[in-house]
Order: C-alpha cells, then sequence, then structure tokens
C-alpha cells in the first residue's frame, strides 16, 4: 500500500549527539513536511519542502536541518539535540499543497 | 492570540451522546479548513475537509462560518473508538498548515 515511513519508530540519543531521522514516501508526492509536537500540544511545523525548494519556518532553530536526496525520502537532522528536544517528530507528505497524510512518526528521547 | 484556537476539553461523554468540538482562527484570509484526528502517541489522520456550504460524512458533521472566523465539529451517536483527540486544521494563503492544540474526546460505556 502506498505510505509514509517513518524510521526508527523510537530514536534514543544523547545530549548533543546528532541524530537523523528519516522519512520516505511512496505516494510520489511533491512537498514534504517535518512537524515536532510535544505532549498535549499541537503539531509545529519546522520546515517543508516543495519540491526541491526548502521552505523553513522562522522560528526554527538552526539546530534543525533537513535534506531532501530525492522525492521519495527527507531526513531531519538535529545536530546537537536537547532535553528540549525531545518530542514526537511527525512526518508528512502532500501533492501540491493540498491534503498532507501523516507518517507514524519517530518519538526521540534525548539523556 | 493564537492563529487556531480550540475548545480545552476534555470531553467525557457516554455512548450514543452527540458532542460538538469548536475551532476559530484568526487569519480572515485562510482558505482551507480540516478536522484530524489523532489517537493516542500516533499520528494525525484526516477525518473530513470543511466546506463552506457544511459537509456531512455520516455521523460527523463539519461546518464552516467565514464571517465569524470559526468550525465546527458535530459528532452523533457516539462510539468508543470516537475516543481521540481532534485536531483543528487551517492552511493560510501561503499554503501553510496551522494546527490547533486539540480537543481530547473521550467516550465512555
Amino acid at each position: 500500500d502506498a505510505m509514509v515511513i517513518q524510521n526508527p519508530r523510537y530514536q534514543v540519543t544523547q545530549f548533543g549527539k546528532p541524530v537523523t531521522l528519516s522519512c520516505s514516501q511512496t505516494l510520489n508526492h511533491n512537498v514534504m513536511y517535518w512537524y515536532q509536537q510535544k505532549s498535549s500540544q499541537a503539531p509545529k511545523l519546522l520546515f517543508h519542502y516543495y519540491d526541491k525548494d526548502f521552505n523553513n519556518e522562522a522560528d526554527t532553530p538552526d539546530n534543525f536541518q533537513s535534506r531532501r536526496p530525492n522525492t521519495s525520502f527527507c531526513f531531519l537532522d538535529i545536530r546537537s539535540p536537547g532535553l528540549g528536544d525531545a518530542a514526537m517528530y511527525l512526518c508528512a507528505t502532500s501533492r501540491e499543497m493540498y491534503t498532507q497524510y501523516f507518517g507514524p512518526g519517530t518519538r526521540l528521547t534525548v539523556l | 492570540r493564537k492563529e487556531v484556537e480550540q475548545d480545552p476539553g476534555p470531553f467525557n461523554v457516554p455512548e450514543g451522546a452527540t458532542v460538538a468540538f469548536n475551532c476559530t482562527y484568526s487569519n480572515s484570509a485562510s482558505q482551507s479548513f480540516f478536522w484530524y484526528r489523532q489517537d493516542c502517541r500516533k499520528e494525525p489522520k484526516l477525518l473530513m475537509s470543511v466546506y463552506s456550504s457544511g459537509n456531512e460524512d455520516g455521523r460527523f458533521t463539519a461546518q464552516l462560518n467565514r464571517a465569524s472566523q470559526y468550525i465546527s465539529l458535530l459528532i452523533r451517536d457516539s462510539k468508543l473508538s470516537d475516543s481521540a483527540t481532534y485536531l483543528c486544521v487551517v492552511k493560510g494563503i501561503n499554503n501553510d498548515m496551522r494546527f490547533g492544540a486539540g480537543t481530547r474526546l473521550t467516550v465512555k460505556p
């Protein structure tokens, strides 16, 4: 089935140790998004790729970077995770900017 | 003021009850509106889009009032499986999606 896949589902890292989360999709959608969601809060958009064009939200910390090597894959790099970065990270895709479809998320724990 | 605001909840209702959620948005130029459902520790899933004329999908009815910048979701004949957090989502003129903090619903036997 066409879907949005995120790996790993659970990631544990140490304070300050770089970590990469991955997202892949078989929907052939041209837009991919990364959200951060903390407990009992709304998903917060970090950035999105419209095709190859990267769009960063104004309040996304520099600690968060992203790469999209091709249509199907998108990565979220956290260069120096802090305790406050522990959250669920959700990848979503859409055709153009229409309905978004979410992956199952990666739950990040920072020790 | 938050861009998208929802009833704080939580809502605890018995099976069979009718429950309504409200959502307001601050940007009058917003273009599209959605309700997503999110189960505990799972990803958000699209429940329904919200159209100006209002729309219904089975037990779920969504309404939009552009003049008041207000969106609602009505669930009739609540089922245990309706227990989840309901997220109001608004798409702006730049196609950015803004999420409300969600309203938690618990349907009890």
